[in-house]
Formats: C-alpha cells, sequence, structure tokens
C-alpha cells in the first residue's frame, strides 16, 4: 500500500530560524515528489516537485531534498518568516497505467513566532 | 494562465439537505479534475477525479456524486448530507507534472 509519513506533526520556530521537515514514503513506481504549503483555510500551493533524478531544489528560502534510495525527502525552511505559519504537505506520485496517482502526507503544521 | 474557481467559499447546511458544488477551470482544455475533502487537522482525501466529460472515477465510497457536465466543470454533490461530510473541499487540475489547487470550499454540516 503505498503511503506517505511526514514528521513532526507540528512544530513552533522562532521568527529568522531555519526548520526541516521530512517525509518518508513508500511509493512505488515512484514519479515524483511534491512539497506544497498550505495556509489555513486555504488551497495548496506548489513549492518544489522533484523527479527520480533529482536531489535538490530550491524556491527562494524553501530548499527541498530527495534520496530516492531511502524513499526520503526533506523541505529546509531557511531563515524562517511569519508568513511562513502554514501546514506542509509532501505528495508523492507514482506511475500508473492510468496516470499519475498521488499519495498524500498527513501535513506538517508550522507556527512561526515572533 | 490557467485559473480554477470554486464556490461557494464556506457552506453551513443541515443534515439531510442536499449539495452542490461547483468548480471550473479557465486558460486550459481537456483537463484532468480532482474532488478531494479535508478534514480538520487531517490530510487530503481523494473523493473523485475525471479525466473527460461525463467520465467520473470513484476512490471512496460515500453518499457524495460528482459529475462533469463540461470540460471544464466539475461539480460535487449529494441529495443527503450527513454530519460526516464537514470538512474542506478542494477542487484540482492537474497536467503532466503539477496539481493545481482551487481555493476550496468550507461544508459544515449541522
Amino acid at each position: 500500500k503505498n503511503q506517505v509519513e511526514q514528521s513532526p506533526q507540528s512544530l513552533i520556530i522562532l521568527e529568522g530560524k531555519n526548520c526541516t521537515l521530512q517525509c518518508n514514503y513508500t511509493v512505488s513506481p515512484f514519479s515524483n515528489l511534491r512539497w506544497y504549503k498550505q495556509d489555513t483555510g486555504r488551497g495548496p500551493v506548489s513549492l518544489t516537485i522533484m523527479t527520480f533524478s533529482e536531489n535538490t531544489k530550491s524556491n527562494g528560502r524553501y530548499t527541498a531534498t530527495l534520496d530516492a534510495d531511502t524513499k526520503q525527502s526533506s523541505l529546509h525552511i531557511t531563515a524562517s518568516q511569519l508568513s511562513d505559519s502554514a501546514s506542509y504537505i509532501c505528495v508523492v506520485s507514482a506511475r500508473e497505467a492510468a496516470g499519475n496517482k498521488l499519495t498524500f502526507g498527513g501535513g506538517t503544521r508550522v507556527l512561526v513566532k515572533p | 494562465s490557467q485559473t480554477i474557481h470554486q464556490w461557494p467559499a464556506t457552506l453551513v447546511q443541515p443534515v439531510g439537505s442536499p449539495l452542490s458544488l461547483e468548480c471550473t477551470v479557465e486558460g486550459t482544455s481537456n483537463p484532468n479534475l480532482y474532488w478531494y475533502r479535508q478534514a480538520a487537522g487531517r490530510g487530503l482525501q481523494l473523493l473523485f477525479y475525471s479525466v473527460g466529460i461525463g467520465q467520473i472515477s470513484s476512490e471512496v465510497p460515500q453518499n457524495l456524486s460528482a459529475s462533469r457536465p463540461q470540460d471544464r466543470q466539475f461539480i460535487l454533490s449529494s441529495k443527503k448530507l450527513l454530519l460526516s461530510d464537514s470538512g474542506f473541499y478542494l477542487c484540482a487540475w492537474a497536467d503532466v507534472y503539477e496539481q493545481y489547487f482551487g481555493p476550496g470550499t468550507r461544508l459544515t454540516v449541522t
């Protein structure tokens, strides 16, 4: 069964500090891995997408890594800002005959405090 | 550029009442369309997806249904709402690489 596990479930960090979110998956056959940011009451917005051959990708202060061998990914937030307070969702896509099928992690809720 | 609309933004409905949520996409043709539900503090659950007009696949058995009467229109319906139908409903469309989400509808069943 395809699964995506995220940790921690939630964390609180001080403004200006860095943090790292983790994502472990058991999805096969792997197609790509995405990180989304979801503000409260809004739809998720894509931050990064990585295929099998990519092991790091950055989007501003967000840097995602992918280790396809260990089936782990991380999202690193540098110099956090209050606007980074949101849920961060890891989504892994499996390649199937009918098209890619997505498996969603439960998300990590990040609260940045001043 | 592509845009996805959902309405209403919020909805409060009594148990047993019908439901109709609408999603429309602009700026793309023949998109794959999806309905997700997100319960409070939980992850996204895929409810339905559609690869074309009149083609609906259901991921989870429930009292909800979906229809796609036009290429860029996706509707989520129910004849009788349950308390457990409360949640945040997201419509999404996808191209080869990315899935794009709408703003969502907050449904509260009382």
